[in-house]
């Protein structure tokens, strides 16, 4: 099993806070993606990431692909109430592979 | 276009007993999944398929069973049912890189 492993667990903040949240293997991705989940609903894609190095921004939110395709970071800057939920990254979408989720970081932005 | 959906969305059981979680998409997608989570947790893959009769084994698949008799629907079965199937379970559907999910189905084994 090619495991990723995600940290920290658990994350509290306070509203206005940066964070950022990594996703590590020990094999190289074909490809990552990161999920969030809110609380009783199904995770919801954020972002696809494909090239080593790549970076890519959605509003706040800020995803690196590292350059030896074995890891991965997501950095948001000025956290608000509504980035609480669990953060989820995973590999093998789609076609031919097996889609495989981490272990997920539980994020908590407060007033 | 409903994607995916699951039935029921609550579900308390006794030991022993045997239920069937409905999944169905309306994407015309060859690719589905079924996973659990637990709380706090990420997902675990339990059979996933590639098309119409087709499944295979994923992560944790003891206690499962699936069919996949039409591209539309894909059942997940409990024979007797155990505590340590007490879940979330999430069927999925992928299309490209993108799994789209259902809004899960909550099960209490007791």
């Amino acid at each position: 099993t090619q495991l990723l492993e995600q940290s920290p667990q658990f994350l509290s903040i306070q509203e206005g806070e940066n964070l950022t949240v990594y996703c590590n293997s020990s094999s190289v991705f074909s490809s990552l993606q990161w999920y969030r989940q809110e609380p009783g609903e199904g995770p919801v894609l954020l972002v696809t990431v494909v090239t080593g190095g790549e970076v890519k921004k959605l509003k706040r939110l800020t995803f690196q692909f590292g350059d030896a395709r074995k890891d991965s970071s997501l950095h948001i800057t000025a956290a608000q109430p509504g980035d609480t939920g669990l953060y989820l990254c995973a590999r093998g979408a789609g076609t031919a592979s097996k889609l495989t989720f981490g272990t997920g970081t539980r994020l908590q932005v407060t007033l | 276009n409903a994607g995916v959906t699951q039935t029921p969305k609550f579900r308390i059981l006794k030991i022993g007993q045997s239920m069937t979680l409905q999944c169905t998409q309306d994407m015309n997608h060859n690719y589905m999944y079924w996973y659990r989570q637990d709380p706090g947790m990420g997902l675990k893959l339990i059979y996933y398929s590639v098309g119409a009769g087709i499944t295979d084994k994923g992560e944790v698949p003891n206690g499962y069973n699936v069919s996949r008799s039409t591209t539309e629907d894909f059942p997940l079965r409990l024979e007797l049912a155990a505590p340590s199937q007490t879940s979330v379970y999430f069927c999925a559907s992928p299309e490209g890189t993108e799994a789209f999910f259902g809004q899960g189905t909550r099960l209490t084994v007791v």
